[in-house]
């Protein structure tokens, strides 16, 4: 079973702090990574995409990879009160994309 | 350029009713997912599809589920003689190749009754 796991929060942190969200995947075959942000009864919505190791830059967010490690993480900086929300982590092999749990980020002002 | 269009948004059916829910890709995308999600929980991958063809479908259960994406029209996902486990979020999302990000539409909320 190839799995993507999350620690599912819910994760607190005060408005302009950097929220740091975390993700593992099982299937070393994984080529393709992505973040997804949904709002309370809302559809996912793609913030990032991330292929290969290293870091990707986005404005406020940032993702990293580490393949070797099998580790996919997202950095949200100067966090604002709208950035609430549950972040689903997506690992993708040809047309398998499998998503964790999810994490669930409150950010308070 | 329209995203992913799924109808309707909700959906309230009888036991042992149908349920069948439409997807539109975005345009010039040809592969389309459906998952399923429960409250409070993530997405359950359901099934894959390309045009006219059902690619991987491992996360279907094999009775009273199917799917389908013609040649011409929306992707279907059908549920006949539903139960009231059957009440999800179903979403389905679109990408332009096989190797991409996929996007996802509003998402039809079924509701067993």
């Amino acid at each position: 079973q190839k799995e993507v796991e999350q620690n599912s929060g819910p994760l607190s942190v005060p408005e302009g702090a950097i929220a740091s969200l975390n993700c593992t995947y099982s299937d070393r075959g994984s080529q393709s990574f992505f973040w997804y942000r949904q709002y309370s009864g809302k559809s996912p919505e793609l913030i990032m995409s991330i292929y290969s190791n290293g870091d990707k830059e986005d404005g406020r967010f940032t993702a990293q990879l580490n393949k070797a490690s099998q580790y996919v993480s997202l950095l949200i900086r100067d966090s604002q009160p709208s950035d609430s929300a549950t972040y689903l982590c997506a690992a993708k092999r040809n047309n398998d994309m499998r998503f964790g749990a999810g994490t669930r980020l409150t950010v308070k002002p | 350029n329209a995203g992913v269009m799924q109808n309707p948004r909700h959906l309230v059916r009888r036991r042992g009713q149908e349920a069948r829910l439409r997807c539109s890709p975005m345009k010039g995308h040809s592969h389309v997912y459906w998952y399923r999600q429960l409250p409070e929980e993530g997405l359950k991958f359901m099934v894959y599809l390309q045009k006219e063809n059902i690619i991987d479908e491992s996360g279907m259960p094999k009775e009273r589920f199917s799917a389908e994406f013609p040649k011409e029209g929306p992707s279907i996902l059908r549920i006949q003689q539903v139960v009231r486990g059957d009440s999800a979020a179903y979403f389905c999302a679109s990408s332009p190749r096989v190797d991409t990000e996929a996007f996802f539409g509003q998402g039809t909320r079924l509701t067993v009754v």
